[in-house]
C-alpha cells in the first residue's frame, strides 16, 4: 500500500497568515497515463463529513475559495492556505489515488488560528 | 443539488452485523461509483470499498474483503453496505462518497476522488 505521511500533525496561523500543509507518498503518484499527480486534498470540520478542496494535486474543486493552492510532484506535496480565515480552522487530509489500491489517506493536520 | 443521505445512527453487539444505507440525489446514479470510508472517534479516514452501480464492479480494501457486502439500487439510487462479524474496533462513523474515477471496461476501473459525502453514520458496537 502506498503510505501518505503529512506534516505537521496541527499547526496554529495567525488570521491573514499563511498555513502550510506537507504529504509525502511512499512511491512516486505521478500517473504515467496524464502525467499528472494522484492527490487529493479533504478539509473536515469538526461534526461534518470531509469536503473535497483539491484534486490532481492543483485542480481546485468548485465552489472552493481561491487562497487554497495544492502543489508538488512526484512523491511530495504541499496545501497552501494564502491568508488564514477563521472558516479554514479544520483538519486536513491528502489522499492518493494511484493506479493501485488501496485508496489511501494521510493522518491529517490539524489547523488553529494562533 | 447533489446530495448522498445516510441512515441513521446504529448500537451493535460484537458478532452482529450492522447495514448502512445512502441514498443519492441530484445526479445520474450510475455515473460514478460509491465509495465507503470510515472514521474511528478521533482518528483520520479510512477507505473500505467502492462499488461501481452501472456493472456492480467492486473494489475492496483487503483487510475488509471478507466482510464486507455492498449492493446498489439503480431503481432507488440507493447503495448499501453490510459490514459482518463486528467487533469493538469496528466502532466509527461510516461514510458513503460519490467517487470520481472511469472504467476502460467491465472490470477495469480506475477509483480517483471522493467529490460528494454522506452526511456519516455512527456504529457502535459494544456488549
Amino acid at each position: 500500500d502506498i503510505v501518505m505521511t503529512q506534516s505537521p500533525d496541527s499547526l496554529a496561523v495567525s488570521l491573514g497568515e499563511r498555513a502550510t500543509i506537507n504529504c509525502k507518498s511512499s512511491q512516486s503518484v505521478l500517473s504515467r497515463s496524464n502525467s499528472q499527480n494522484s492527490v487529493a486534498w479533504y478539509q473536515q470540520k469538526p461534526g461534518q463529513p470531509p469536503r473535497l478542496i483539491i484534486y490532481w494535486a492543483s485542480t481546485r474543486q468548485s465552489g472552493v475559495p481561491d487562497r487554497f493552492s495544492g502543489s508538488g510532484s512526484g512523491t511530495d506535496f504541499t496545501l497552501t492556505i494564502s491568508s488564514l480565515q477563521a472558516e479554514d480552522v479544520a483538519v486536513y487530509y491528502c489522499q492518493q489515488y494511484y493506479n493501485s489500491l488501496p485508496l489511501t489517506f494521510g493522518g491529517g493536520t490539524k489547523v488553529e488560528i494562533k | 443539488q447533489i446530495q448522498l443521505v445516510q441512515s441513521g445512527a446504529e448500537v451493535k453487539k460484537p458478532g452482529a452485523s450492522v447495514k448502512v444505507s445512502c441514498k443519492a440525489s441530484g445526479y445520474t446514479f450510475v455515473s460514478f461509483g460509491i465509495s465507503w470510508v470510515r472514521q474511528a472517534p478521533g482518528q483520520g479516514l479510512e477507505w473500505m470499498a467502492w462499488i461501481n452501480p452501472h456493472n456492480g464492479n467492486r473494489k475492496y480494501a483487503q483487510m475488509f474483503k471478507d466482510r464486507l457486502s455492498m449492493t446498489t439500487d439503480k431503481s432507488t439510487t440507493t447503495a448499501s453496505m453490510e459490514l459482518r462479524s463486528l467487533r469493538s474496533d469496528d466502532t466509527a462513523v461510516y461514510f458513503c462518497a460519490r467517487t470520481v474515477g472511469y472504467c476502460t471496461s467491465s472490470s477495469n476501473c480506475y477509483i480517483h476522488y471522493l467529490d460528494y459525502w454522506g452526511q456519516g453514520t455512527l456504529v457502535t458496537v459494544s456488549s
